[in-house]
């Protein structure tokens, strides 16, 4: 079936630092891809999403590209701030039935002043 | 605009107690509908999800059930709650097709 793997956390960086948060995906067919954050408190926002492969998704500074041969879907961003802290989950989305979302297990992120 | 609301946003339930979360979307018809729960510090488990008004997938075998019976409209009941129902649920709808999900402000519960 499919399945998501995101990096492991926490992950605790300083601020204006570069960001990475891995995710590889198993999954049949070409499934859509999605990167949600949570704040604390609060339920899931849509960051960005790929569609197909070679799709480089976009949002806030944040950006993550579709990669078919390497299945998967990294989170980027050059500059953390602080207001970047946050959980975020990789997703992704089958090609079938009611488009159910698989997600990781999602990253802790802290951005230190 | 479409917009999602949940209810209550926190809620604390003896066990054995009954439980009903509501989730209602507007701006949008026919919208697929969804509930997740959160276990603390975990990732998102799906429970349940609706194409349609009066149809019900569920997802995992356990101690709630889910409702539709207006089209924008998902209901979240149990009849005896357990303490390992305690966590965070969210709804979240999409439209039909190929568009992403969007997610209500959840509602933390807590059994005692």
């Amino acid at each position: 079936g499919n399945s998501v793997t995101q990096m492991e956390g926490p992950v605790t960086l300083s601020e204006e630092a570069f960001l990475t948060i891995n995710c590889t995906y198993t999954a049949t067919g070409y499934p859509s891809l999605f990167w949600y954050v949570q704040y604390p408190g609060e339920g899931l926002q849509l960051l960005l999403k790929a569609t197909k492969a070679d799709d480089k998704g976009s949002n806030k500074g944040f950006e993550a590209t579709y990669r078919k041969e390497t299945t998967s879907f990294h989170l980027e961003k050059g500059s953390v701030q602080v207001s970047d802290s946050a959980v975020y989950f990789c997703a992704l989305r089958g090609i079938q039935g009611a488009q159910k979302l698989v997600f990781g297990q999602g990253t802790r992120l802290t951005i230190n002043p | 605009s479409q917009t999602i609301h949940q209810w209550p946003a926190t809620l604390v339930q003896p066990v054995g107690s009954p439980l009903s979360l509501e989730c209602t979307v507007e701006g949008t018809s026919n919208p697929n509908l969804y509930w997740y729960r959160q276990a603390a510090g975990r990732g998102l488990q799906l429970l349940f999800y609706s194409v349609g008004i009066g149809q019900i997938s569920s997802e995992v075998p356990q101690n709630l059930s889910a409702s539709r019976p207006q089209d924008r409209q998902f209901i979240l009941s149990s009849k005896k709650l357990l303490l390992s129902d305690s966590g965070f649920y969210l709804c979240a709808w999409k439209e039909q097709g190929n568009q992403p999900q969007h997610f209500g402000d959840g509602t933390r519960l807590s059994i005692l």
